[in-house]
């Protein structure tokens, strides 16, 4: 168990609508990452973070926010959520040069 | 720019046959680390092997086997006996080091589907 949670674990909402999705973990590592995985795609890196209030953009970072303000959280932020925006989200965290651990993922659709 | 291509989106086999997925690779540094994943049905991620650029022997573990080359840029994957329990969505994934920041590129999965 990698001491990595996700929440919510399902969520839906309404086009407009801001939605937060927490990333918490309990092993102190540096690095957190957020996923969206979407059939025909695999996993795409929307932000991630190399540090308590350091963060930088993925390849699909469009319309989405993040922060860090703590080692143990990394939270996502839809501003304004779209249909497109519908998909299941991965946080990611892990030291520099090991593997990855992942949360459970988080089911959001956008009505 | 780096680059992870899986161009297997499905396979499907009978049980016990061998089977081997492809990872083609795309980058201009020297130094990285790949990864293979596996997505069961349940839908978690499960950590499989690491592999960094810089050693190239092939490795075994029980039924699972990974073949790095760097000279055609691929990392391949081979389940022998396949079991129905092996049946899940495969990444390969590359992490190049920039610095501070590491970013973990996915390809995009190929399905695996073993038939009993």
């Amino acid at each position: 168990d990698a001491g990595i949670t996700q929440s919510p674990r399902h969520k839906v909402t309404e086009t407009g609508t801001p939605v937060t999705l927490r990333c918490h973990q309990t092993e102190n590592h540096r690095y957190m990452y957020w996923y969206r995985q979407d059939p025909g795609h695999g996993l795409r890196l929307i932000h991630y973070s190399y540090g308590v209030k350091d963060t930088d953009k993925g390849e699909v970072s469009d319309g989405y926010s993040v922060s860090r303000s703590k080692t143990e959280d990394f939270l996502l932020t839809l501003e304004s959520a779209t249909s497109s925006q519908t998909s299941v989200y991965f946080c990611a965290i892990g030291p520099n040069t090991g593997e990855l651990f992942f949360g459970e993922g988080s089911r959001l659709t956008v009505l | 720019a780096q680059k992870v291509t899986q161009a297997q989106t499905e396979i499907s086999v009978v049980e016990k046959e061998d089977v081997t997925l492809d990872c083609v690779y795309e980058t201009r540094d020297t130094t990285y680390y790949l990864f293979w994943y596996k997505q069961p049905p349940s839908g978690e991620l499960v950590f499989l092997i690491r592999r960094n650029s810089f050693d190239e022997q092939n490795e075994i573990s029980g039924r699972y086997s990974w073949n790095f080359q760097k000279s055609t840029s691929s990392f391949n994957f081979t389940i022998t006996a396949s079991q129905v329990v092996d049946s899940a969505v495969y990444f390969c994934a590359l992490i190049v080091y920039g610095g501070a920041t590491n970013k973990l590129i996915f390809g995009t999965g190929t399905l695996l589907a073993v038939q009993p």
